[in-house]
């Protein structure tokens, strides 16, 4: 069946520094991916999608890759910011089959 | 467009009591689903509901129900609450009718049992 194995946290970092969370799935048919983002206090909303291999997803500075050969979907930013500090969910549907990684908790410190 | 609207945003009850939670769907979407949020847990999916049909159920007891309305407003119902229910409830809806499949989040209602 579906799946999503994503890197588990918590994960700490310095304001400006790269981010890296990792995103592996394991699929039957054709997935879209996804990371969602969720804020303290509110629901899950999405950051970003890919809906074909090859498929580059950016929003807000991040940015997602859909590789198919390594079935990964890793998220990246440049830069981060205290902003930026919130729980990251990694995602995958093959409709009507949604599937969510078990989140990242990312603190970004001044 | 307004988004997924979910009441109420927060409540307490007892062990034992039953509770309704409430969800409306963006306009148009005829697909919700519902999913509960627990520290330990994670994200755990309960059900989802389409044209007033339960399309999918994830691995939860009876005690937790729902029900879609021809508007597609949907409400999930927990009965003889236990303190593990304590979570936060998320509705997310969906057109269903495109590929992608991306779900909408409400902001989801926290429920606390004592």
């Amino acid at each position: 069946g579906n799946s999503v194995t994503q890197m588990e946290g918590p994960v700490t970092l310095s304001e400006e520094a790269f981010l890296t969370i990792n995103c592996t799935y394991t699929a039957t048919g054709y997935p879209s991916l996804f990371w969602y983002v969720q804020y303290p206090g509110e629901g899950l909303q999405l950051l970003l999608k890919a809906t074909k291999a090859d498929d580059k997803g950016s929003n807000k500075g991040f940015e997602a890759t859909y590789r198919k050969e390594t079935t990964s979907f890793h998220l990246e930013k440049g830069s981060v910011q205290v902003s930026d500090s919130a729980v990251y969910f990694c995602a995958l549907s093959d409709v009507p089959d949604m599937r969510f990684g078990a989140g990242t908790r990312l603190t970004v410190k001044p | 467009k307004a988004g997924v609207t979910q009441t109420p945003r927060y409540l307490i009850k007892t062990r034992g009591q039953q509770v309704t939670l409430s969800c409306s769907p963006i306009s148009g979407h005829r697909s919700v689903s519902w999913y509960q949020q627990t520290p330990g847990q994670g994200l755990q999916f309960l059900f989802e509901y389409f044209s007033e049909t339960q399309r999918n159920k994830g691995n939860f007891p009876g005690r937790f129900s729902g029900r879609q309305f021809s508007n597609s407003r949907s409400e999930m119902n927990v009965s003889t609450l236990e303190l593990g229910d304590s979570a936060l409830y998320l509705c997310a809806s969906s057109d269903r009718t495109g590929n992608t499949g991306e779900l909408f989040f409400g902001e989801g209602s926290r429920l606390t049992v004592l």
